[in-house]
């Protein structure tokens, strides 16, 4: 998976608890993005990055929050987290903003 | 909203066999881009076409672009049963892709 590792990959919790899913890469890519995957929806992004410090919303970003500190790391973090953010989360890199290679992803499942 | 629509949404066919996926896009793009999912698995790329090209090939995938009609199809040829997976179509504008909902193909051996 292209140097992508996400963790954890799967995770239950409890709605109005906090969960932050962390995406590494070993690419020295500079583009970083978190996706949403649910059926019949098919992938949807959350926020992208465009830099250390540097990102941006995307299609689906209310009750969501990201942070990127370090070129590898790329952090989504759901304040509060509700049943509706039940889905499976992919974090994908880009060198130049179009290829994009994607990580395992991860089963999030909020009860 | 979805920048692509897979048509048809699921595709059932022998080994040996071609396939081919259609996508319709909503907006301007820089190029297209077409990704395969294994089930439980991340998606892989598989091509990317730019718009100001009509047709590319890459081993047994053959991917046109319309820009006019804003469509674009993938063919497999020679299907495999290792081909059996959704397939995504993906429009480029700026940074970011924008999916369709996906093919599901399946190729019976």
């Amino acid at each position: 998976d292209a140097g992508i590792t996400q963790s954890p990959r799967h995770k239950v919790t409890e709605t109005g608890t906090p969960v932050t899913l962390r995406c590494h890469q070993t690419e020295n890519h500079r583009y970083m993005y978190w996706y949403r995957q649910d059926p019949g929806h098919g992938l949807r992004l959350i926020h992208y990055s465009y830099g250390v410090k540097d990102t941006d919303k995307g299609e689906v970003s209310d009750g969501y929050s990201v942070s990127r500190s370090k070129t590898e790391d790329f952090l989504l973090t759901l304040e509060s987290a509700t049943s509706s953010q039940t889905s499976v989360y992919f974090c994908a890199i880009s060198d130049n903003g179009y290829e994009q290679y994607f990580g395992p992803g991860t089963r999030l499942t909020v009860t | 909203s979805q920048q692509g629509e897979e048509d048809p949404q699921a595709l059932s066919i022998q080994e040996g066999e071609n396939a081919t996926m259609n996508c319709s896009y909503k907006t301007s793009i820089n190029n297209l881009q077409w990704y395969r999912q294994n089930s439980g698995r991340g998606l892989v790329h598989l091509i990317l076409i730019r718009s100001n090209e009509r047709e590319k090939h890459s081993g047994r995938l053959r991917v046109t672009l319309d820009t006019s009609k804003k469509s674009s199809s993938l063919l497999i040829t020679a299907s495999r049963a290792a081909d059996t997976a959704s397939y995504f179509c993906a429009g480029n504008a700026g940074n970011m892709l924008t999916f369709g909902g996906g093919t599901r193909l399946m190729v019976k051996p």
